[in-house]
């Protein structure tokens, strides 16, 4: 089962900074990679597939990059409604599919 | 416009069972490959099993901490999907999502419902 890792666990940033989170796969997953939004009490929703392509809706803020083990979401000018968890999922090998354990992204 | 509603979810003992579904509309739900997810108390994402549609074969996979216990269907001409949880363990108390599979776009989790709660416990 491949294993993500991100990093950092938590993350604090100034509202108009740029925010850039980090997501490690334990192999090689070409850019099956998506990246989820989390706010409380709500469920995900999706925002980065293919490890670059935005999803519909999806503000230009939000940019993905990285192939193979390595990749990043970065949050180019954060607004209010940016923090929450972000999760990265990989889909290169699966079943299982696999999430990261999460980087909260709080305001500092 | 795409709804998933999930309910079922409630407080059981270690050791029962419990079935949860999920409503689906705004789409066509034969084709969809849906998923179920859970998260549990504090804690992140696990992906808990899929069920492809019927135009791929319908095939059902299933996680390793809930294979032979829990069993994904789905009744198409109800739209609908079940999650029948059986042998629960204490470690199986989470959020319990239902979600379409690259249902509007290439791929991703792009439709999810609210979530419905289940509590083992004693």
């Amino acid at each position: 089962e491949i294993v993500m890792t991100q990093s950092p666990a938590t993350l604090s940033v100034s509202p108009g900074d740029r925010a850039t989170l980090s997501c490690r796969a334990s192999q090689s997953i070409s850019n099956k990679l998506a990246w989820y939004q989390q706010k409380p009490g709500q469920a995900p929703r999706l925002l980065i597939y293919g490890a670059s392509t935005r999803a519909t809706g999806i503000p230009a803020r939000f940019s993905g990059s990285g192939s193979g083990t390595d990749f990043t979401l970065t949050i180019s000018s954060l607004q209010s409604e940016d923090f929450a968890v972000y999760y990265c999922q990989q889909y290169n090998n699966w079943p299982p599919c696999s999430f990261g354990q999460g980087t909260k992204l709080e305001i500092k | 416009e795409v709804q998933l509603l999930e309910s079922g979810g409630g407080l059981v003992k270690p050791g029962g069972s419990l079935r949860l579904s999920c409503a689906a509309s705004g789409f066509t739900f034969s084709n969809a490959w849906m998923n179920w997810v859970r998260q549990a108390p504090g804690k992140g994402l696990e992906w808990v099993g899929r069920f492809k549609g019927k135009a791929d074969g319908g095939a059902i996979d299933y996680a390793a901490p809930v294979k032979d216990r829990f069993t994904i269907s789905r009744d198409d001409s109800k739209n609908t999907l079940f999650l029948q949880m059986n042998s629960l363990k204490i470690e199986d108390t989470a959020v319990y999502y239902c979600t379409t599979e690259g249902y509007s776009e290439i791929w991703g989790y792009d439709f999810w419902g609210q979530g419905t709660v289940v509590t083992v416990s004693s």
